[in-house]
């Protein structure tokens, strides 16, 4: 069965530095997610993704924060002057379709990147 | 606003159901998901019912949802201890196409 792969699935960085999460979707999706979960939180939504663009982002999503597509694969997460509270697991999420006029759309998830900010 | 609250901990025997309860706050949900994490993985989909059904059973699965009261359950018929996991429901609103909102997950322990 397809699955949205996520790398590396522990990342240890200095605190101020710059972090990229990478995620590769199921390959005929179009719509793509960030989430996170502090631990002992619950899973909060950054981001989505489609065509390009951002959709939708949630108030976490800062200046700090951008999503990018590289190529015809990989989804990433940079986060560039990383802080303490930036330590959570980060989930990444495809899914076929977006929007609820075309039915529904469930959103499949990676296994996560454990981010741990020293 | 947007809530969704979960019970925090349910323990079963093996061989016997386990119900997991789940309450939202906003009634412009239409998708409601039942997601499974087991320890060091992501969130596995395991079933998920549109808001204008009141039940849906897949296998061991049934999901009930009382629009009224705003209240979902999951049933695990013969509860095994591979079923040891914790369980998040979830939601997607109207007024957000993307958006899923989890409740803080519920931990599933089952005894042999």
């Amino acid at each position: 069965e397809p699955e949205v792969t996520q790398t590396p699935s522990h990342q240890v960085t200095q605190m101020g530095q710059e972090v990229i999460l990478r995620c590769v979707p199921i390959s005929n999706h179009l719509y793509f997610y960030w989430y996170r979960q502090i631990l002992g939180q619950k899973v909060e939504f950054l981001v989505s993704f489609y065509n390009n663009e951002i959709s939708e982002k949630s108030e976490i999503f800062d200046d700090q924060f951008s999503v990018e597509r590289p190529d015809g694969s990989n989804f990433t997460l940079k986060i560039r002057s990383t802080k303490l509270e930036d330590s959570a697991m980060y989930f990444c999420a495809s899914s076929e379709r977006g929007l609820l006029s075309q039915g529904n759309q469930p959103q499949h998830f990676g296994d996560g990147t454990r981010l741990s900010i020293l | 606003g947007e809530d969704v609250e979960q019970s925090l901990f349910l323990s079963v025997r093996e061989g016997d159901s386990s119900v997991i309860n789940c309450t939202y706050t906003d009634s412009s949900s239409t998708y409601l998901y039942w997601y499974k994490q087991e320890p060091g993985a992501g969130l596995q989909l395991l079933t998920y019912i549109f808001s204008n059904m009141d039940m849906k059973q897949d296998q061991r699965l049934t999901v009930l949802l009382n629009k009224k009261d705003k209240h979902l359950s999951l049933r695990i018929a013969d509860t095994q201890t591979g079923d040891s996991a914790i369980y998040f429901c979830a939601e997607i609103q109207m007024d957000s196409s993307y958006k899923l909102i989890f409740g803080s997950g519920t931990r599933l322990l089952v005894r042999p």
